[in-house]
């Protein structure tokens, strides 16, 4: 079964200054996609950055980026300037490739909290 | 705007009652699922649908059900609620192939069985 584990359960950040969250997963899939999902006090789940397992290069979002290491099982995000409205619980989260049913599978999540 | 709606954002029940949980999707996706978040246990999948009518277990299926009789709602069923089935529930779809394709979350709903 795929396992995801995020670490840290509460990360604080000065604004305008870089943070990074941790993430790591086991698989023994070759073909997957690993996401990092941005939950505000809206409840709203959205969608901040996504890397498809075969691509080599790190997926880039404006001020997110993420640093994917196959061979380690690694997947951090990167916030560079951050800001206030960037405070949320942040999930990374994995998915199958190809023609399967898609269901994600979730780290336990990162507070993140933006202080001006 | 394409959503995905759930019925209620905060529902409080009684221990034993038959509790239904509504999801609706207007993107025409094939894929829905039900999610079950709790602190420090990140989001966890109860159940999901790949075709009306058809349904697979997730990983903490036992004290519910799904319903799936329409391609655009997805209904999860407490039959019979207890105070550890308290939690945030979210609703996703997303369509065939979803991790290349995304996914689209509900706003959650809120239980709390008393």
């Amino acid at each position: 079964a795929q396992t995801v584990t995020q670490s840290q359960p509460e990360m604080s950040v000065q604004e305008a200054e870089t943070v990074t969250l941790s993430c790591t997963y086991d698989t023994s899939e070759s073909n997957y996609y690993l996401f990092w999902y941005k939950q505000p006090p809206s409840r709203q789940m959205i969608l901040v950055i996504r890397q498809e397992a075969y691509k080599q290069q790190n997926a880039t979002e404006n001020r997110f980026s993420v640093n994917f290491q196959k061979a380690a099982k690694s997947f951090s995000l990167k916030i560079s300037d951050s800001q206030l409205g960037d405070t949320a619980m942040y999930f990374c989260a994995w998915a199958a490739g190809g023609t399967s049913y898609g269901k994600l599978t979730f780290g336990q999540g990162t507070i993140l909290t933006v202080h001006p | 705007d394409v959503k995905v709606t759930q019925s209620s954002r905060y529902l409080v029940k009684r221990t034993g009652e038959k509790v239904f949980l509504e999801c609706v999707q207007d993107m025409d996706h094939e894929n829905m699922f039900w999610y079950r978040q709790d602190p420090g246990l990140g989001l966890r999948l109860i159940y999901f649908s790949y075709d009306v009518k058809m349904k697979e277990k997730g990983d903490i299926p036992e004290g519910y059900s799904v319903s799936r009789e329409k391609k655009e709602r997805f209904s999860l069923i407490l039959e019979s609620a207890s105070t550890n089935q308290t939690s945030m529930y979210l609703c996703a779809s997303s369509s065939r192939g979803g991790g290349s394709r995304g996914y689209t979350f509900g706003s959650g709903t809120r239980l709390t069985v008393v």
